[in-house]
């Protein structure tokens, strides 16, 4: 089964309007971290933001949030007044507390319009 | 600011060759990984590295390729022979400890990758 799970292939969003980008999860495990990270044509995995399972408000960084729902095992990335230079590939992914590995989602491919 | 530097950047060969790829981590970074990403698709771990020590090679087909971290500082991926299906981008990444169970939270850095195409 799919731990990282990145149901939108592709998105096209005007810019300065707000993104969602969807990730959910799968594990039993009560300790675990999950990531967002943007890959730009370039190549290079750019860390975005950090959420782990016991924290008790979703995690901000600048235009970036996550939307946490725990319950429902859902950990959105929410970019807020998008620019041209956010259209990138964007993955989700989660380290469970009795793992080392960061296991990825498929990625989502976000492009801004002008 | 520190960075996770590969070599070459890209690199073209045909089957049956050998590669290697160079990586240095974060200067007193524990843990190395290297990954490969196979287009349209995130990244898969290949190997991981605690200092000088594999502590997962799992995934890393081991009758072609090998990776080292003699010195637990930086790490050379070899593939031996290449074949096509071999064409990915391979990234590199590190992190201060991740150490199990030390910190779920441990993020870690990625170099810029090697992007490998087999002819």
């Amino acid at each position: 089964a799919q731990k990282i799970t990145q149901t939108q292939p592709g998105m096209f969003v005007q810019e300065k309007e707000a993104v969602t980008l969807d990730c959910t999860y799968d594990t039993s495990d009560p300790s675990y971290g999950l990531f967002w990270y943007k890959q730009p044509s370039s190549g290079e995995m750019i860390f975005l933001i950090y959420q782990g399972s016991y924290d008790q408000q979703n995690a901000t960084e600048g235009r970036y949030s996550l939307n946490f729902q725990k319950a429902r095992k859902s950990a959105n990335l929410v970019i807020s007044a998008s620019q041209l230079g956010d259209s990138a590939m964007y993955f989700c992914a989660m380290r469970e507390g009795g793992d080392d590995k960061i296991i990825f989602g498929k990625g989502t491919r976000l492009h801004i319009l002008p | 600011e520190a960075e996770v530097a590969q070599s070459p950047r890209y690199k073209i060969t045909e089957k049956s060759q050998a590669v290697a790829f160079w990586c240095d981590p974060i200067s007193g970074h524990a843990t190395l990984y290297w990954y490969r990403q196979i287009l349209g698709q995130g990244p898969e771990l290949l190997v991981q590295f605690q200092d000088e020590s594999v502590v997962d090679d799992s995934q890393l087909p081991k009758d072609r390729f090998s990776a080292e971290r003699l010195k637990g500082v930086d790490s050379t991926l070899k593939i031996q022979p290449a074949e096509l299906g071999d064409s990915a981008m391979y990234l590199c990444a590190s992190s201060l400890e991740g150490r199990l169970g030390l910190a779920v939270k441990e993020t870690q850095y990625f170099g810029p990758g090697t992007r490998l195409l087999v002819l």
